[in-house]
């Protein structure tokens, strides 16, 4: 799995757009973004994923540049049940490789 | 929408008795996965299966085992359990179809 780089912690006014970017510079072509999150101490939760094109679901947008080396995810109104870290993943669809490697991860805070 | 269940929730335990942490999901999936992970840190992955009885090791070397007799049911066993098991302990679920990963809500392990 490519290795993804995302800032440590950031805030959000609640109400606003959270943008949350993710580096990926060594992604290779079949490799898929993932986002998931993960509230409190309870088990991860899937957002969305993409490949190239820009995706859109009931939760959030996914924003992929044309070289696909970075993503931004976004909340468009975010909420205080937003709060949670963030874990951006790039990992091919098949999982070839079992060893998903979570990372760190963004912990978004929602201020009220 | 999951149907990946974990039991105990919580769990306190003397050092050196025997555990189990059971993990079963309805949803058919194939693949299932262990995680452990501290409070706030990064989720390591201690064990996978790609079906009846399949079982690999993850990135992090763990005392655990596990078994998978039947496709639902993936439970991790500590022969003897010491205070540097405690932790938060994660199972998840994939099916080869759908790549999205689902977790459950988690086991709590404290060993005094």
């Amino acid at each position: 799995d490519a290795k993804t780089t995302q800032p440590t912690s950031m805030d959000c006014a609640e109400g606003r757009a959270a943008n949350l970017p993710c580096n990926h510079s060594t992604i290779s072509g079949n490799e898929y973004v993932y986002w998931y999150r993960q509230i409190h101490s309870q088990g991860p939760q899937y957002i969305i994923h993409g490949l190239k094109n820009n995706e859109t679901n009931e939760m959030a947008s996914l924003i992929i540049t044309e070289d696909r080396k970075s993503s931004t995810l976004i909340l468009p109104h975010a909420t205080l049940r937003d709060t949670a870290v963030y874990y951006c993943i790039a990992s091919p669809t098949n999982f070839g490789n079992e060893k998903l490697t979570f990372g760190t991860g963004t912990r978004l805070t929602i201020i009220p | 929408e999951a149907d990946i269940y974990q039991t105990p929730r919580y769990l306190v335990i003397g050092t050196g008795k025997k555990i189990t942490l059971e993990c079963s999901q309805t949803m058919g999936h194939d693949k299932m996965y262990w995680y452990q992970q501290d409070p706030g840190m990064e989720l390591h992955l201690i064990h996978y299966s790609y079906g009846v009885n399949s079982t690999e090791k993850g990135d992090l070397s763990s005392e655990s085992t596990v078994s998978r007799i039947r496709t639902e049911h993936f439970p991790l066993t500590l022969e003897s359990a010491r205070p540097s098991h405690t932790s938060q302990y994660l199972c998840a679920s994939r099916g080869t179809v759908n790549e999205k990963l689902f977790f459950g809500s988690g086991t709590q392990l404290s060993v005094l």
